[in-house]
């Protein structure tokens, strides 16, 4: 079955520390996306894509960042990690862009800054 | 700016006791409305598309409606499997999702 993984599923982290967060989908969707969510908020957009080497700003994009090289892959990466960051962080897939709500998300990554 | 208030924040039923949720929007030209169903430590898990007023949709106990200010979700009989956090989010002009915080449900046996 088609499936969209995240790892590490835990992370605990130093402020200052580069952070990678892994998302891999065989779902073979171009839409991809990174949300967080935190208690008061809903899920809100970090950075998303729409395809190879496409990548675009979300609402809460400063202190992210995010590259496509493949169908598959969309890492999302802290360069340098703030108390601020530490969150639940969801990546999602979606097969068409325009109508694209039906997202398939992944089972999270719980991120810890220190 | 697009706007989505979800009511009540929390919400405990007793089995088989019915109710609805409901999801009040803002939006610039919908494009669609979706639920969503969160498991604690879980992703959450899609349920419904509304596309415009009047459209319903019903997936066993679940039945979702829409009018151009909100939608509810209702719930007929619910079961303590149906607890849950139940996410509304819209998309408008924007193309992009825009979600509310979510009504924490919980069903008592």
């Amino acid at each position: 079955d088609a499936e969209i993984t995240q790892s590490p599923r835990h992370k605990i982290t130093e402020t200052g520390r580069q952070v990678t967060l892994a998302c891999h989908q065989t779902w073979n969707h171009n839409n991809m996306f990174w949300y967080r969510q935190d208690l008061g908020h809903g899920l809100r957009l970090i950075h998303y894509s729409y395809g190879v080497h496409d990548t675009n700003k979300g609402e809460v994009s400063d202190g992210y960042s995010v590259s496509r090289s493949n169908t598959e892959d969309l890492p999302l990466t802290l360069e340098s990690a703030a108390s601020s960051q530490t969150s639940v962080y969801f990546c999602a897939s979606s097969e068409d862009r325009v109508g694209a709500g039906e997202l398939f998300f992944g089972e999270g990554s719980r991120l810890t800054v220190l | 700016e697009d706007q989505v208030t979800q009511s009540p924040e929390a919400l405990r039923l007793q089995e088989g006791e019915s109710s609805s949720l409901n999801c009040s929007y803002t939006v610039s030209g919908l494009r669609g409305l979706f639920w969503y169903r969160q498991d604690p430590g879980k992703g959450p898990e899609f349920l419904f598309t509304l596309y415009s007023a009047g459209e319903e949709k019903e997936k066993e106990r679940l039945k979702a409606t829409l009018t151009k200010k909100e939608s509810f979700l209702h719930i007929t009989a619910p079961k303590p499997e149906d607890s849950a956090t139940y996410l509304c989010a819209v998309q408008g002009g924007s193309e992009k999702l825009v979600f509310g915080k979510g009504t924490k449900l919980t069903v008592n046996p």
